[in-house]
C-alpha cells in the first residue's frame, strides 16, 4: 500500500519562529511536491523536486524554502512565520513519468501561526 | 486565467438523489489527464477517477463516473445514489502530458452537502 506521512497533523507555532515541516514517501517516487490550501483558494504550488537537492518553485514561494537530501523525503521550511502562513500544508508525489498516474498525497498538516 | 474552473462553491443534494460536480479546463495540449478528488473533513485527497483525452468511453468507478465533453472542454463528476459519507471537498485538476509536465493544476474545489 502506497504511503506518504507527514510528521504532524496539526501544529501551532508562534510569529517568527521557524518551523519544518516533514513529508516521506515509501514509494521511490522522484517527484514531490508541496501544496498550501486555503478555502475558496484551492490547491497552490509551493515548491516541487524531481530529484534528491533538485527543486523548482512553484506559484508561491516566498517566505518558504524547501529541503530533498533523500529521495524519499521532502521537507519544507518557513524561515520566519508569519500569522498569513496559516494554512493547510499538504505534500505529495509521483513517479518520474507521471502521466496518467495519480499524485500520492498525505494526510495533511494544519499549520496555525499566532 | 485558470486552466481549471469549478463554478460551484457548494452544493447540496439529498441522501440517494444523483449529483452533478462541474468542471471546465483550458489547454491547447493534446495529451492531457483529468483528475478528481475528494477531500473529507480530516483533509486527506482522495483520488476518485481519470478521465485521459483520448479515452473514448467516459471513465467510471463505482457510483463516479465523469461525463468527458472534449470539444466543450468540460468533465463534469456524476455521484450516483449519494451517501452522507460522500460531504466532502471534491477537486477537479487537470495534468498536460506533452509537454512533459508532471505538475496538475488544481481547481478550487466544490464544497457538496448530502443531506439525510
Amino acid at each position: 500500500d502506497v504511503k506518504v506521512t507527514q510528521s504532524s497533523r496539526y501544529l501551532v507555532k508562534r510569529t517568527g519562529e521557524k518551523v519544518f515541516l516533514e513529508c516521506v514517501q515509501d514509494m521511490d517516487h522522484e517527484n514531490m511536491f508541496w501544496y498550501r490550501q486555503d478555502p475558496g483558494l484551492g490547491l497552490r504550488l509551493i515548491y516541487f523536486s524531481y530529484d534528491v537537492k533538485m527543486k523548482e518553485k512553484g506559484d508561491i514561494p516566498e517566505g518558504y524554502s524547501v529541503s530533498r537530501e533523500k529521495k524519499e523525503r521532502f521537507s519544507l521550511i518557513l524561515e520566519s512565520a508569519s500569522t498569513n502562513q496559516t494554512s493547510m500544508y499538504l505534500c505529495a508525489s509521483t513517479p518520474i513519468r507521471a502521466g496518467t498516474d495519480t499524485q500520492y498525497f498525505g494526510p495533511g498538516t494544519r499549520l496555525t501561526v499566532l | 486565467a485558470q486552466k481549471i474552473t469549478q463554478t460551484q462553491p457548494g452544493m447540496f443534494v439529498q441522501e440517494k438523489e444523483a449529483v452533478t460536480l462541474d468542471c471546465t479546463y483550458d489547454t491547447s495540449d493534446p495529451s492531457y489527464g483529468l483528475f478528481w478528488y475528494k477531500q473529507p473533513s480530516s483533509g486527506e485527497m482522495i483520488f476518485l477517477i481519470y478521465q485521459g483525452s483520448y479515452d473514448q468511453q467516459n471513465a467510471t468507478e463505482g457510483r463516479y463516473s465523469l461525463n468527458f465533453q472534449k470539444a466543450r472542454k468540460s468533465a463534469n463528476l456524476v455521484i450516483s445514489a449519494s451517501q452522507l459519507g460522500d460531504s466532502a471537498m471534491y477537486f477537479c485538476a487537470m495534468r498536460e502530458i506533452s509537454g512533459g509536465s508532471y505538475i496538475p493544476t488544481f481547481g478550487r474545489g466544490t464544497s457538496l452537502i448530502v443531506h439525510p
